[in-house]
């Protein structure tokens, strides 16, 4: 089955500053890719997604590109704020009934 | 309302207690799922409904029991659970299960905990 890497968090940054967030799956074929947001006390939301190789998402000012190459799916913002602070959430979608693959989420904490 | 709503939002339950979470889309989508969410691992998925017959079971603890009467709402039935069980319980919604390009709608979750 699929499986979904995310680099280690939790990340800590100040306002403004650049985000990336490292995200690798290993999948047979080329599945869709997710990134999901999760706000504290909340559930879910999807923040973008792309469907095939070199397909770019994205919302909010945040964008990943579907890296076929190296199997990746980094989600990047040029300028973060202290509303982002979430866990993020990258996913494969499976082949059946619509079965997700997450990774073990990162943590975001941005300060003023 | 909108969107996945669920309910209770929060559950203390002991050992030998039977209750029920409920999960309700307001979204007309055809499958339904439920995912377990505990502190430091990966969402897992419980179980998948597509047009309310249960299509996926992940090696899922018997103590679980799912129910999906219509294509709109969605029970996960608790007995003599585990503190181990003790973790957010999530259900989301897509219009499809048969597609890997299809979005899921997720409702806030359930807390659970098990004393």
């Amino acid at each position: 089955g699929n499986s979904v890497t995310q680099m280690e968090g939790p990340v800590t940054l100040s306002e403004e500053a650049f985000l990336t967030i490292n995200c690798t799956y290993t999948a047979t074929g080329y599945p869709s890719l997710f990134w999901y947001v999760q706000y504290p006390g909340e559930g879910l939301q999807l923040l973008l997604k792309a469907t095939k190789a070199d397909d770019k998402g994205s919302n909010k000012g945040f964008e990943a590109t579907y890296r076929k190459e190296t199997t990746s799916f980094h989600l990047e913002k040029g300028s973060v704020q202290v509303s982002d602070s979430a866990v993020y959430f990258c996913a494969a979608g499976g082949t059946s009934y619509g079965k997700l693959t997450f990774g073990q989420g990162t943590i975001l904490t941005v300060h003023p | 309302e909108t969107g996945v709503t669920q309910t209770p939002r929060h559950l203390v339950m002991g050992m030998t207690n039977k209750k029920s979470l409920k999960c309700e889309q307001h979204l007309g989508h055809n499958a339904m799922y439920w995912y377990k969410q505990s502190a430091k691992k990966p969402l897992e998925l419980m179980f998948v409904y597509s047009l309310e017959e249960r299509v996926e079971n992940n090696s899922v603890p018997s103590r679980f029991s799912p129910e999906c009467p219509n294509s709109s709402h969605l029970f996960l039935h608790l007995h003599t659970l585990q503190p181990e069980d003790s973790a957010l319980y999530l259900c989301a919604s897509s219009e499809t299960s048969g597609g890997s390009t299809d979005t899921q709608y997720f409702g806030p979750g359930t807390r659970l905990t098990v004393l």
